[in-house]
């Protein structure tokens, strides 16, 4: 398996422009997390999906952020318009959560995607 | 959300073990202990898991104290490629709507050659 793709890797864009970031889930995974890292503020869970249906946004800083399961095995996050301290490493995960399964749930994460808001 | 307090950074010397603390008082009977590490420029990775018992992986082991207040992870031998940030996190069991990872600051653990 290629593991949790993410694209792009790198992003470099102005402020007020939209990025659109996107995740591959490991085949057969259900459920996706999004997370941003910065130095100040260390990993941040923004929004999860459990069978393509978002669980919990608590997380997402503001409107400008959206995320979206369009299938169940690619999710999206939007920012629009973007700002400077939107730059962080953007991480996505997935997991295989079994319905009824009271076990830990283990997230494989991907590579993450750069961003940089000028 | 149960709180975890680490270290924030260690030494270790190449090939010998390496004991990471992780202090969880405020755990409750359902929450699972994780450990997961961040490699340099790489997302975070998957190392163990606990409730109660001891665990080990072909990873590390981890050793869960007896009133679940603390945990240890424990490297046998470390090299240069385990030097990474370790982070211990609690999750609640089942019920779904409580099921996040939320990461602390984590401890920088270096190798020494």
């Amino acid at each position: 398996d290629a593991g949790v793709i993410q694209s792009p890797r790198h992003e470099v864009t102005e402020m007020g422009q939209e990025v659109t970031l996107r995740c591959k889930l490991i085949s057969g995974h259900n459920s996706l997390f999004w997370y941003r890292q910065t130095m100040m503020r260390g990993l941040e869970l923004l929004i999860y999906f459990n069978n393509n249906v978002p669980i919990d946004d608590s997380g997402m800083p503001e409107d400008r952020f959206s995320a979206k399961m369009p299938n169940a095995s690619f999710s999206t996050l939007k920012i629009q318009p973007s700002e400077p301290r939107d730059s962080a490493v953007y991480f996505c995960a997935s997991s295989l959560k079994l319905s009824g399964f009271s076990g830990a749930n283990v997230l494989t994460f991907g590579a993450g995607s750069r961003l940089t808001v000028l | 959300d149960a709180k975890t307090t680490q270290p924030n950074s260690m030494e270790s010397n190449e090939e010998e073990p390496v004991h990471l603390p992780c202090n969880h008082s405020t755990i409750s009977g359902t929450d699972y202990i994780h450990w997961y590490r961040q490699l340099p420029s790489q997302g975070p990775e998957y190392v163990i898991h606990g409730l109660t018992s001891n665990v080990n992986n072909r990873m590390a082991s981890l050793a869960i104290a007896e009133d679940r207040k603390s945990s240890t992870l424990i490297l046998h031998r470390a090299t240069l490629r385990d030097a990474a940030v370790y982070y211990c996190i609690l999750t609640l069991i089942s019920n779904f709507g409580n099921e996040k990872l939320t990461f602390g600051t984590g401890t920088r653990l270096t190798i020494i050659p």
